[in-house]
């Protein structure tokens, strides 16, 4: 079953603890995504990886690092979680460029106290 | 700024009734325009999408009408049932962009029995 698993689905943090965000597809898609989801704001990307080795910033990227090293994996990584990072984060995967279609996780809740 | 700007934000429609959520851009340069759904506790999936190339495209009970001189495109759900009680987001992009989806704030639509 074509799946975007990500873990954990839900946590609890305390600010300035590092935590990280795994994410696999199982699709071999080249382009990954993170996204985070509020109220009123809709989905707004955060990084984004059209392969191996290649990522870029999406529109808030600040508090936010990812890394590419396995075509299958896209962690997200927050270095000193914030509140204001508390939300809901979902990661993406697509084929290439010419693919438009976005397969995402189910999820994930971050609360940041 | 919001590329894409969604309405309403909530939507009730009572079961068998027509739901309409409408969508307009700037970008001149999207040619994509998908609608997601998305149930509680899950991620978006692909609903249905369009090219500015047609007017209208139908699938099943849900069509979306587009308007491109107007830069506007809407998502009609006849005989609104109520499982399709969920947030609806809609979305534009490049399909030869670099970058990803602009997505709308979303709206929910509850369908009352």
């Amino acid at each position: 079953e074509a799946q975007v698993t990500q873990n954990p689905r839900y946590l609890i943090t305390v600010t300035g603890k590092k935590l990280t965000v795994t994410c696999s597809q199982n699709m071999n898609h080249e382009y990954m995504s993170w996204y985070r989801q509020d109220p009123g704001l809709g989905l707004r990307q955060i990084y984004y990886s059209m392969n191996v080795e290649v990522t870029d910033k999406g529109d808030v990227p600040e508090g936010y690092k990812v890394s590419r090293k396995e075509k299958r994996n896209f962690p997200l990584i927050l270095e000193s979680p914030s509140p204001n990072q508390t939300s809901l984060y979902f990661c993406a995967s697509k084929r290439g460029l010419a693919g438009n279609t976005i397969y995402f996780g189910e999820g994930s809740w971050l609360t940041v106290v | 700024q919001q590329q894409v700007k969604q309405s309403p934000q909530s939507l009730i429609v009572q079961k068998g009734g027509i739901s309409i959520i409408n969508c307009a851009y700037e970008n001149t340069a999207f040619d994509y325009f998908p609608w997601y759904q998305q149930f509680p506790g899950k991620g978006p999936a692909l609903l249905i999408a369009i090219r500015p190339d047609v007017s209208e495209k139908k699938e099943g009970r849900f069509t979306i009408s587009f308007n491109k001189s107007a830069k506007q495109f809407s998502l009609h759900i006849m005989d609104s049932q109520p499982g399709d009680s969920a947030t609806y987001f809609c979305a534009a992009s490049v399909r030869s962009g670099n970058n990803d989806m602009r997505f709308g704030a979303g709206t929910r639509l509850t369908v009352k029995p």
